[in-house]
């Protein structure tokens, strides 16, 4: 089945606690990104990859790494977390481009952090 | 700068009545344009898009959506609503050039009376 699959699907730290949610993809998507979703906000943003090697800040990159060291894993790692990055966390993935015709992002089911 | 507006927050349904969430767009070129739904505790699901062509897109579950350039608007619409529909819908565009970026929406929470 292809897929987007994240984990852990709940955690909850405390602040300056390093740590990594997985991402992985089944589909040998060549593009992946990381969106965080908060009340009233909607989901922005936060880094995106073209490539094996190659990523990108998105709109909300403060606080958080990323690396793309094989094509089908993306870890979003948030080395020294903060209350304000408790939020709803979605890895995505698609074969080209977002605004390319008929590329759709495919999105894992979530990861719910809480730093307390 | 790229937006994506819902203007409404909540939106309530009788079961069986027709219903259409709103979306605006504001890009400097016609984007791309996606509606999504999330069920609670759920991912994102991609009920339809619009790249280009005819403006009106059908989609998954029934949902369908009209492409208004003279609007800026890119409206989700159902004929008769059904409980399952309660979920949170999202507008969503993309730019060419734009990166791997979608521009999201703030959402729209749709609950359905019975």
């Amino acid at each position: 089945e292809a897929q987007v699959t994240q984990n852990p699907r709940y955690l909850i730290t405390v602040t300056g606690k390093k740590l990594t949610v997985t991402c992985s993809q089944n589909m040998n998507h060549e593009y992946m990104s990381w969106y965080r979703q908060d009340p009233g906000l909607g989901l922005r943003q936060i880094y995106y990859s073209m490539n094996v090697e190659v990523t990108d800040k998105g709109d909300v990159p403060e606080g958080y790494k990323v690396s793309r060291k094989e094509k089908r894993n993306f870890p979003l790692i948030l080395e020294s977390p903060s209350p304000n990055q408790t939020s709803l966390y979605f890895c995505a993935s698609s074969l080209g481009l977002a605004g390319v015709s008929n590329n759709e992002q495919f999105f894992g089911p979530g990861t719910r952090l809480t730093v307390l | 700068a790229q937006s994506v507006t819902q203007p409404d927050i909540h939106i309530t349904v009788s079961e069986g009545a027709s219903l259409e969430l709103r979306c605006n767009y504001s890009y400097g070129a016609t984007p791309y344009l996606f509606w999504y739904v999330q069920s609670p505790g759920q991912g994102l699901q991609l009920l339809l898009k619009y790249f280009s062509g005819d403006t009106l897109v059908q989609g998954i579950k029934g949902f369908e959506a009209e492409f208004k350039r003279s609007q800026s608007s890119f409206n989700l619409r159902k004929p008769s609503v059904h409980w399952s529909d309660a979920a949170e819908y999202f507008c969503a565009g993309a730019l060419t050039g734009g990166g791997n970026k979608l521009t999201f929406g703030t959402g729209t929470q749709l609950k359905v009376e019975l």
